[in-house]
């Protein structure tokens, strides 16, 4: 069974750092690109960051740009979102999302880890 | 940023009726085009891609179609497990700048 699972999300007070991960399991995490999509706290979904099958490429959407990076291990089969400079509008439900063959789209997602920014 | 926009916010249907959920990008995506559902307290959950593609598992009833700017997604006979929040999503730029639209909720009427 293909699976997601995400962990790392904390309360973190505006201007602090947070790691996340997600363990992948049930297919080849080397041969997909993975996502990081979020979801504040009843609002819609924004993608935030993608990253190729070998790391070699990465995009960022504009709201968190410079400030947070995607990295992957592939010999953990572990994708992670380094959060840094965090601000009260990166409050959201944080999920990690597997690629569906190259097209961008997410085909396998997990469940989520909840970051809060607060003071 | 290609902007998504998504029709109608809520709608409200039928058990048994037939849905018509309408998304509008701001600039072609072509075939670019993704639909998931959501359920509260759940992840996402993909049901359509490349504009019409039905993902592995999603039942008959569920159906997309459209290109350029203009997306629909039909349920042709609403069940009570359909009752959900619809996103769409274009993959169609590079770089890649993933954009969902602001989703429709498909309500028990």
């Amino acid at each position: 069974e293909v699976q997601l699972v995400e962990s790392g999300g904390v309360v973190v007070q505006p201007g602090g750092s947070l790691r996340l991960s997600c363990a992948a399991s049930g297919f080849t995490f080397d041969d997909y690109t993975m996502h990081w999509v979020r979801q504040a706290p009843g609002k819609g979904l924004e993608w935030v960051s993608l990253i190729s099958w070998d790391g070699g490429s990465t995009y960022y959407a504009d709201s968190v740009k410079g400030r947070f990076t995607i990295s992957r291990d592939n010999s953990k089969n572990s994708l992670y979102l380094q959060m840094n400079s965090l601000r009260t509008e990166d409050t959201a439900l944080y999920y990690c999302a597997k690629d569906g063959a190259g097209y961008y789209y997410m085909d396998v997602w997990g469940k989520g880890t909840t970051v809060t920014v607060s003071s | 940023e290609i902007v998504m926009t998504q029709s109608p916010a809520t709608l409200s249907v039928s058990p048994g009726e037939r849905a018509t959920l309408s998304c509008r990008a701001s600039q072609s995506v072509s075939s670019n085009l993704a639909w998931y559902q959501q359920k509260p307290g759940q992840a996402p959950r993909l049901l359509i891609y490349g504009a019409s593609t039905r993902a592995t598992g999603i039942p008959a009833r569920f159906s997309g179609s459209g290109s350029g700017t203009e997306f629909t997604l039909t349920i042709s006979s609403l069940q009570s497990e359909d009752f959900a929040v619809y996103y769409c999503q274009q993959y169609n730029n590079w770089p890649p700048a993933l954009t969902f639209g602001g989703g429709t909720k498909v309500e028990i009427k």
